[in-house]
């Protein structure tokens, strides 16, 4: 079965650092599709970045990136230059996969909280 | 373009109470999916409609939920009885297009918070 782990409850980063979120997956198919969304205090979940496994490199979206390491079935975001306003929960995603099919719902990992201080 | 809304923000009832909660999608987005947060676990997705036709409903957790989509654009999730264990963050998302092509990005909304006393 598909399965996202974020094992970082809560992180802590300076302002104007840089600092990397894990996550690792697990699926069977050579085929996939991996998201970061945050989720700020007022609650909704923003779209962050997207990749997929058959990209040939890395996403990157302004100061998020993404570092994939496919052998090692990790998708670590990284936020370079931290701003206060970077303090939220982020979750890693993964889309769930029937058979040789795409469906369309997401498998989400347990969070990760991150404070910037300033 | 306005984003995805929900209603209420926050809901508190008591067991046995019946609450529905409302979802309007982005316009012009045919997929509408529910998921849902119980406290400190994943979140997990309840359903996902195309069009007002439920594609998907594997996650609901039990004949409890019923959920609707009248007509293809908003949407509701009604609990009847709640009970304890529905407490929860209640979120709703929309995408456009084919919901199975890879990339395809659900923009969430801000959730509605359900708590059952």
């Amino acid at each position: 079965a598909q399965k996202i782990t974020q094992t970082q409850p809560g992180m802590f980063v300076q302002e104007k650092e840089a600092v990397t979120l894990d996550c690792t997956y697990d699926t069977s198919d050579p085929s996939y599709g991996l998201f970061w969304y945050k989720q700020p205090s007022s609650g909704e979940m923003i779209f962050l970045i997207y990749q997929g496994s058959y990209d040939q490199q890395n996403a990157t979206e302004g100061r998020y990136s993404l570092n994939f390491q496919k052998a090692r079935k990790s998708a670590n975001l990284v936020i370079s230059a931290s701003q206060l306003g970077d303090s939220a929960m982020y979750f890693c995603a993964m889309r769930e996969r029937r058979g040789s099919s795409n469906t369309g719902k997401l498998i989400f990992g347990q969070g990760t909280t991150l404070q910037v201080k300033p | 373009e306005a984003g995805v809304t929900q209603f209420p923000s926050h809901s508190v009832i008591e067991k046995g109470q019946t609450v529905t909660l409302r979802c309007d999608p982005i316009s012009g987005h045919d997929n509408l999916y529910w998921y849902r947060r119980v406290m400190g676990k994943e979140i997990k997705f309840l359903l996902h409609f195309v069009k007002e036709s439920k594609q998907d409903e594997s996650g609901m957790p039990n004949n409890r939920f019923l959920a609707e989509r009248t007509g293809g654009t908003y949407s509701t999730l009604k609990v009847q009885p709640a009970e304890l264990e529905d407490s929860g963050v209640y979120f709703c998302a929309s995408s456009p297009g084919r919901a199975r092509s890879g990339a395809n990005v659900l923009t969430f909304g801000a959730g509605s918070r359900l708590t059952v006393l």
